[in-house]
């Protein structure tokens, strides 16, 4: 079975410009995370989705970022215009359901210059 | 919402000690609490997890215990091998459905 996909695994960006980054959950899995972690630090929740519904994006800076999960599946995650602060491992996340094991995706290293 | 404290932030053991490892949570409704292994460069993996129903659960080499009247669980790792250094994280599941994460400690087994 094929684990959580995340795409791409790096990207270099100029700040002012847009990024996305593209997560494909466990099949099956209802619930779905999106993780920021810093170099050094714990992971950061940006939005958890279950099914197609965002039921917690209260950490997510709302004027730049944006995620979507169609069909309850697939989930983006983007950021327009980004900032040199943006630079971090993107993680993405899902569990069968909220209080089971999280799986997590190889993450995108996103370096903003 | 759920706050999880970590300590320490940096362990160095020698090979065959034994690691400890603490948190504290914040939300006496939290239920659930794993531990995740995240190796340089790698993903963070589940090493194991308790619910507040269990005060104890143990693997092999590695244990957690729980006390939820001080809302505080740790994790145990004893005969501690060189492939045990890494990052540990442990987590928190809030009433919420939130899953949150402590800030990590690094650990360092020098044979």
């Amino acid at each position: 079975e094929a684990g959580v996909v995340q795409s791409p695994r790096y990207k270099i960006i100029e700040k002012k410009q847009p990024v996305a980054f593209w997560c494909n959950p466990i099949s099956g899995h209802n619930t779905l995370y999106w993780y920021l972690q810093n170099l050094g630090q714990g992971p950061e929740l940006l939005i958890r989705y279950e099914n197609e519904e965002a039921v917690d994006d209260s950490q997510l800076p709302k004027d730049r970022f944006s995620a979507e999960r169609l069909k309850g599946v697939d989930s983006t995650l983007k950021i327009q215009p980004a900032e040199l602060g943006d630079s971090a491992v993107y993680l993405c996340a899902s569990s069968f359901r909220r209080d089971t094991e999280a799986f997590f995706g190889q993450g995108t290293r996103l370096t903003v210059v | 919402g759920e706050n999880v404290e970590q300590h320490p932030s940096t362990l160095s053991v020698q090979e065959g000690d034994s690691a400890v490892i603490k948190c504290t949570y914040s939300d006496s409704a939290s239920n659930y609490f794993p531990w995740y292994k995240q190796e340089l460069g790698k993903r963070p993996q589940l090493i194991i997890d308790i619910r507040s129903n269990v005060g104890e659960k143990k693997d092999q080499r590695i244990a957690v215990t729980l006390n939820k009247t001080a809302k505080h669980f740790s994790l145990h790792i004893t005969e501690t091998q060189p492939e045990d250094s890494a990052v540990y994280f442990c987590a928190a599941h809030d009433s919420w459905g939130k899953l949150q994460f402590g800030a990590g400690t690094q650990v360092v087994v020098t044979p």
